[in-house]
């Protein structure tokens, strides 16, 4: 059955670096979400995209943040410069139909910032 | 705004039932229901959209009242697999739908033998 795959599981960093968090979605879906969850709360939206761009974001996706999906496969999130609040699982979902299909999730990126 | 869940926790012996509820105070286009257990990802069990549809999980069952934007979970015969954290996440309607879901605080629920 296809899944969401996200690489590291984990992420260690120091504070005001850079991080990359990679995601290869299920191949026929074409709508793509980055989510986080801070330990022990619900999950909330940062982002979607589709057709090659951002079509909604959260208020928690400012400038620090970024999406790309730079060659067809890979669904990338990067955090410009890490604050101590970006630690946090990340997760990466993917859907085939927007609000009205399922969003199937990627296993998570846990991101440590000290 | 997110939707709000009820209860927060529940407590079950296996083979008994339960109902998670899932309320919001705006219009609904669709409610996901997902289940997640500790340190793992959220896993989709069901997805009701406005008009009626319903795709998801057969041992599973929800339901949604669109007058009062508000969805039930039902689990019978529960069993420890049962066990977990249940979110529920919604979306409303607007011109352009792209699926963005807003998550309810989740209903832990816990099965003992």
């Amino acid at each position: 059955e296809p899944e969401v795959t996200q690489t590291p599981s984990h992420q260690v960093t120091q504070m005001g670096q850079e991080v990359i968090l990679r995601c290869v979605p299920i191949s026929n879906h074409l709508y793509f979400y980055w989510y986080r969850q801070i330990l022990g709360q619900k999950v909330e939206f940062l982002v979607s995209f589709y057709n090659n761009e951002i079509s909604e974001k959260s208020e928690i996706f400012d400038d620090q943040f970024s999406v790309e999906r730079p060659d067809g496969s890979n669904f990338t999130l990067k955090i410009r410069s890490t604050k101590l609040e970006d630690s946090a699982m990340y997760f990466c979902a993917s859907g085939s139909g927007g609000g009205y299909n399922e969003q199937f999730f990627g296993p998570g990126t846990r991101l440590t910032v000290l | 705004q997110q939707p709000v869940q009820s209860p927060q926790a529940v407590i079950l012996r296996e083979g008994e039932d339960a109902v998670i509820n899932c309320s919001s105070s705006k219009a609904l286009y669709s409610v996901h229901w997902y289940r997640q257990k500790h340190g793992e990802a959220p896993v989709f069990l069901m997805i009701l959209l406005k008009g009626g549809e319903q795709k998801g999980h057969e041992k599973i069952s929800a339901s949604f009242n669109e007058k009062k934007q508000q969805s039930s979970l039902y689990l019978t015969a529960s069993q420890l697999s049962y066990s977990g954290t249940y979110f529920c996440g919604t979306s409303t309607p607007g011109g352009t739908s792209y699926g963005k879901l807003t998550f309810g605080q989740g209903t832990i629920l816990t099965v003992h033998p």
